[in-house]
Order: C-alpha cells, then sequence, then structure tokens
C-alpha cells in the first residue's frame, strides 16, 4: 500500500493565486522529505529539501519565496506555490526516505496536477 | 559531471515479448542503483535497488543488472503485460551524500 501521500491530485487555480500542496508519510516519520517537479515527458527534477524543524534548502534557480515549504511535524510536508502563474503548471511529486534493508528507501507520492489558468 | 542516461528514449513492444532497457552513469562516488515504474500521472514506484556489490537482482518479470566497472545497468523485462506501458526511470544515489541522480526515463508501450 502507498505509504507516502499527496493531497490534492489535481488543482486548478486562477493566475495571481496561492495553491497549497501536502505531502504526508502514512506509517513512518520523515525528517527529511523532498519535493519535485515534472514536465511531460521529463524525468523528475528535485526542487528542494524539506527538514523538519528547520528551513528547507532549495536547489539552483528555484525561487523560495515562490516556493514557500513547511516540514509541519515528522509526517508533514507542504509546499506552497505562491502567486501562481501559468508556466508554473506542472506536475509536483513528494518523497520521503524510510529506512529499508539496504539502506534508506525513496518512497514517492502519487503526484499533484497543478494547472494555472 | 554526475549524470545518468538512459536508451532507448522510448519503445513499443506488443504484449508477451521481452524487451532491454539501459542505463549508464557517470555519478562517482557511487552507493545505489534504483529503477522505478512511473505510470502516466503518477509517482515512481520501486522494482530494484542495487548495491555496489550486486549484480543481478529479479523482482518478479522485471529483472536488473548491474555492472559497476562499466558503470551500466540494464532492466530486463519479460512476457510483456500491457500494464507494463509506462516510464522507467534509473535513479543513481551519490555516494556522499546520497543525493539521487535521475535518469531521463524510457518511455515503454505495450500493445496487444
Amino acid at each position: 500500500g502507498a505509504v507516502v501521500s499527496q493531497h490534492p491530485s489535481r488543482v486548478i487555480c486562477k493566475s495571481g493565486t496561492s495553491v497549497k500542496i501536502e505531502c504526508r508519510s502514512l506509517d513512518f516519520q520523515a525528517t527529511t522529505m523532498f519535493w519535485y517537479r515534472q514536465f511531460p515527458k521529463k524525468s523528475l527534477m528535485l526542487m528542494a529539501t524539506s527538514n523538519e524543524g528547520s528551513k528547507a534548502t532549495y536547489e539552483q534557480g528555484v525561487e523560495k519565496d515562490k516556493f514557500l515549504i513547511n516540514h509541519a511535524s515528522l509526517t508533514l510536508s507542504t509546499l506552497t506555490v505562491t502567486s501562481a502563474h501559468p508556466e508554473d503548471s506542472s506536475f509536483y511529486i513528494c518523497s520521503a526516505p524510510r529506512q529499508g534493508l539496504f539502506g534508506y528507501e525513496q518512497y514517492f507520492g502519487p503526484g499533484t496536477r497543478l494547472t494555472v489558468t | 559531471k554526475n549524470q545518468v542516461e538512459q536508451s532507448p528514449q522510448s519503445l513499443i513492444i506488443l504484449e508477451g515479448k521481452n524487451c532491454t532497457l539501459q542505463c549508464n552513469y557517470t555519478v562517482s562516488p557511487f552507493s545505489n542503483l534504483r529503477w522505478y515504474k512511473q505510470d502516466t500521472g503518477r509517482g515512481p514506484v520501486s522494482l530494484t535497488i542495487m548495491t555496489f556489490s550486486e549484480n543481478t537482482k529479479s523482482n518478479g518479470r522485471y529483472t536488473a543488472t548491474l555492472d559497476a566497472d562499466t558503470k551500466q545497468s540494464s532492466l530486463h523485462i519479460t512476457a510483456s503485460q500491457l500494464s507494463d506501458s509506462a516510464s522507467y526511470i534509473c535513479v543513481v544515489s551519490e555516494g556522499n551524500t546520497d543525493k539521487l541522480i535521475f535518469g531521463t526515463g524510457t518511455r515503454l508501450q505495450v500493445f496487444p
């Protein structure tokens, strides 16, 4: 079964509004979660690392004031796209590492399709 | 520069046939290599994870190989099914940071 959930799965918003996407680890705690962005027929691009209890770490080129990340608890991270524009339309995926037999295994959420009109 | 390249970019096969997907990487130091299956509009799901010392690992009809010397991996799918239609992503974990380096993926389509 799914171990990482995302909500909502799809969202359509108007240009200029803000959208919040939630990522939850369902049966384990994650002090770190990762946010990715994926364009059609492209691979995942890491946007930022969400750290529980401290500030997120953003990848080069990702605007931290536009993509606000809050790691509210050991099972929840949120990504808020502020003042969304059509070019922000994309598929957003989160992941959380969980200790497995061979080290940490990354479990990905089902993704959130954002469409900005 | 750490990179992961996959080939082919896309592949079309008939149901029941076998196929092999390739992954070449330049990531160093190397920690592990994973193959994920991503259905359209869904998040990636892990198929296999291989460490430096492993050469072959199977998961049902999926068999992954790893040659750490040549920095190549392959994913072999046996007796393909329509539900195998998806993107297959090779992901290499960097040894020092555990940072994931994603391949560009191979889009597989299985037709009846």
